[in-house]
């Protein structure tokens, strides 16, 4: 079975400065997809960022990027000029490709920012 | 982009009453959902898997009696507790994926039910 582990519970960052959140997983397949997430305070979901395995470029989104390193099965977030609205719980998630598209989260990280 | 509507957004109940969450895809047709549970400052943990027209696929140690799911339209699925209690007391959000962006996965906004 899949897992996902971060095993940062918590990780505060200066405005404007630059964190990583990390993450790892366990799976015996070749092809999934991971993702980021975001849950501010509202609790709303928010897709961050994704990746697909097949590709070895780090998926790039503004301000945020990842570090994905297939064969250590890592997949880290970077957050560049952290910003207060950043401040959020972060989810690495995980799906398999063959599925209907069930993701398997992490315990998730709580991020602060200090102005 | 694609919007899944959950409602209601937060529900208090007394111990033994049923309660029923809607999740409904607005733009785009859903055959499958997903129905997830958080409680404060944990994870979301995957209770089940609701397909259009068919039975859903519970998670190992989700209870099918205690959490019923029915899935009876593309757009629309409904998870019902039934004889909440105390324990109940949780967080539950919905997913939808659209088929037509296989990759990607629209959340609700979560309903917060508290069994008094």
């Amino acid at each position: 079975a899949q897992t996902v582990t971060q095993s940062q519970p918590e990780m505060s960052v200066q405005e404007a400065e630059t964190v990583t959140l990390s993450c790892t997983y366990d799976t015996s397949e070749s092809d999934y997809y991971l993702f980021w997430y975001k849950q501010p305070p509202s609790r709303q979901m928010i897709l961050v960022i994704r990746q697909e395995a097949y590709k070895q470029q780090n998926a790039t989104e503004n301000r945020f990027s990842v570090n994905f390193q297939k064969a250590a099965k890592s997949f880290s977030l970077k957050i560049s000029d952290s910003q207060l609205g950043d401040a959020a719980m972060y989810f690495c998630a995980y799906r398999g490709s063959g599925n209907t598209g069930k993701l398997i989260f992490g315990q998730g990280t709580t991020l602060q920012v200090k102005p | 982009g694609a919007v899944v509507s959950q409602h209601p957004s937060r529900v208090i109940c007394k111990s033994g009453t049923s309660v029923k969450i809607e999740c409904r895809s607005l733009d785009f047709q859903a055959t499958t959902m997903f129905w997830y549970r958080q409680f404060p400052k944990q994870s979301l943990m995957l209770m089940a898997t609701s397909n259009e027209g068919s039975k859903a696929t519970y998670e190992q140690g989700v209870e099918k009696d205690k959490f019923l799911i029915n899935h009876a339209s593309l757009t629309l699925s409904t998870l019902t507790v039934t004889s909440a209690h105390p324990e109940d007391s949780s967080f539950y959000i919905c997913s939808a994926r659209d088929p037509l962006t296989n990759e990607k996965l629209f959340f609700g906004s979560g309903t917060q039910l508290s069994v008094l």
